[in-house]
């Protein structure tokens, strides 16, 4: 089956403890993307990457850090810098494709809740 | 930067009444894409449309793309229990790949 698989469902955390959120997708796609979802806020891009060893900051990418060594990973650290972690992070890939069929394949989500 | 917005937040529906739903973006959009998130699920591709006013439908599903290539709506007739869950719009400018979500409009339905 292709698809993407992010792990774990849940993952709790004390305060000030760097946690590093994994992302694998085995599509094939060149471009991966990082997403922070609140209640009544919809998405809010974090990260995204369209190549290997390549990435740009989304719209709220402070607090955050991630690595692209392969094509199929993309994991995200939330560091201890960010202030309000606590929220369900969503990973999705795509074609990079400029103009149309650039839709997103999104993974099931990590639920990170820092007591 | 580009922003989409959504309307309503939040909708209400009967079960078997029709409802729709808004976006609306500050630039002009090259597409724009509809996205279903169920309770406690992840977002998952409904469709895309990419011409100037153009209508697609998926069977009790309306998308519309306006004229201007600013706005869209999503139409659901006959409203079930199973279109309970959150619908996204996103759009990608003509020179980007990347897309802007609006903030959802989140459906419940009263049986």
């Amino acid at each position: 089956d292709g698809g993407i698989t992010q792990s774990p469902k849940y993952l709790f955390r004390k305060e000030g403890q760097n946690v590093t959120l994994s992302c694998e997708q085995n599509l094939n796609h060149d471009a991966m993307y990082w997403y922070r979802q609140d209640p009544g806020q919809g998405l809010r891009l974090i990260y995204y990457s369209q190549i290997v060893n390549d990435f740009q900051k989304g719209d709220i990418a402070e607090g955050y850090s991630v690595s692209r060594e392969k094509k199929e990973s993309f994991p995200l650290t939330v560091t201890s810098a960010q202030k309000n972690p606590t929220a369900f992070y969503l990973c999705a890939s795509s074609i990079p494709t400029v103009g149309s069929y650039n839709e997103q394949f999104f993974g099931p989500g990590t639920r990170l809740t820092v007591l | 930067g580009q922003q989409v917005m959504q309307i309503p937040q939040y909708q209400h529906v009967q079960e078997g009444e029709d409802f729709t739903t808004y976006c609306n973006s500050s630039t002009t959009l090259s597409n724009i894409q509809w996205y279903k998130q169920r309770p406690g699920g992840h977002p998952v591709f409904l469709i895309q449309l990419v011409k100037s006013g153009e209508v697609k439908k998926q069977k009790r599903l309306t998308f519309q793309f306006g004229e201007a290539k600013k706005n869209s709506s999503l139409h659901i007739t006959a409203t079930q229990t199973t279109d309970v869950g959150t619908y996204f719009c996103a759009g990608s400018r003509s020179n980007d790949y990347k897309l802007s979500f609006g903030a959802g409009t989140t459906v419940t339905v009263r049986a």
